[in-house]
């Protein structure tokens, strides 16, 4: 079984643009989280959605948005990029809403200049 | 919100000494308790997991941890350290299953010959 699949893998943007990732979740896994890894902040939690819902949110600006698809796999955006959202950002899934195992993807490395 | 404190940023070890990563919880439910493991460039990885069903939870690569509700920690530990478990490691907890989790700050663990 595939594991969860993250791309881009790396990405460098510049201040202002707007940024898109992409997850696809174990086949067959529902639910999508996503985490923002800075050495500053650590591991924060950023949203997750449950069948197309999002059900949490973590404290974000409103730059920060996500969805998912039909399929279970998950986009989240960033607009207006600032330096200080360079991080690794993480997506993982789980079977479904009350699992607690989570499957973490290998991460997209967002460097913003 | 629930929260862990991981005590110690680095440690180090000798190759075949015991490991023992720190970490205490704050809560005030049961919690749902977790150590990942990330090593360089990676995802995180599911060490173990304490869900209430037994407060000794043993994980993969030889790693275990004690939940003791008294001391409210959940210390990691592994009887004789390997070269490949140098990486970092990350407590987190979760007030429901499949709901956000908290990370620690994560320990770097440093395995000498």
């Amino acid at each position: 079984k595939a594991g969860v699949t993250q791309t881009p893998r790396y990405l460098i943007k510049t201040r202002g643009q707007q940024v898109t990732l992409s997850c696809s979740p174990i086949s067959g896994h529902r639910s999508v989280s996503w985490y923002q890894q800075t050495p500053g902040q650590g591991l924060q939690f950023l949203f997750e959605y449950f069948s197309e819902t999002q059900r949490n949110k973590g404290n974000f600006p409103g730059r920060f948005s996500g969805r998912q698809f039909s399929n279970s796999r998950s986009e989240m955006n960033v607009s207006t990029l600032e330096l200080g959202d360079s991080a690794l950002y993480l997506c993982a899934s789980s079977p479904d809403r009350g699992s607690t195992e989570a499957f973490f993807g290998q991460g997209t490395r967002l460097t913003v200049v | 919100a629930q929260s862990v404190t991981q005590l110690g940023s680095h440690v180090s070890v000798s190759e075949g000494a015991l490991v023992l990563l720190r970490c205490n919880y704050s809560s005030s439910v049961p919690p749902y308790l977790f150590w990942y493991v990330q090593y360089p460039n990676q995802g995180l990885q599911l060490l173990l997991k304490y869900t209430s069903a037994a407060t000794l939870v043993k994980g993969i690569n030889g790693f275990e941890a004690e939940f003791k509700k008294s001391e409210t920690s959940f210390h990691l530990t592994k009887p004789s350290a390997h070269m490949s478990d140098a990486a970092e490691y990350f407590c987190a907890v979760s007030d429901r299953p499949g709901y956000a989790l908290n990370f620690g700050k994560g320990t770097s663990l440093l395995v000498t010959p």
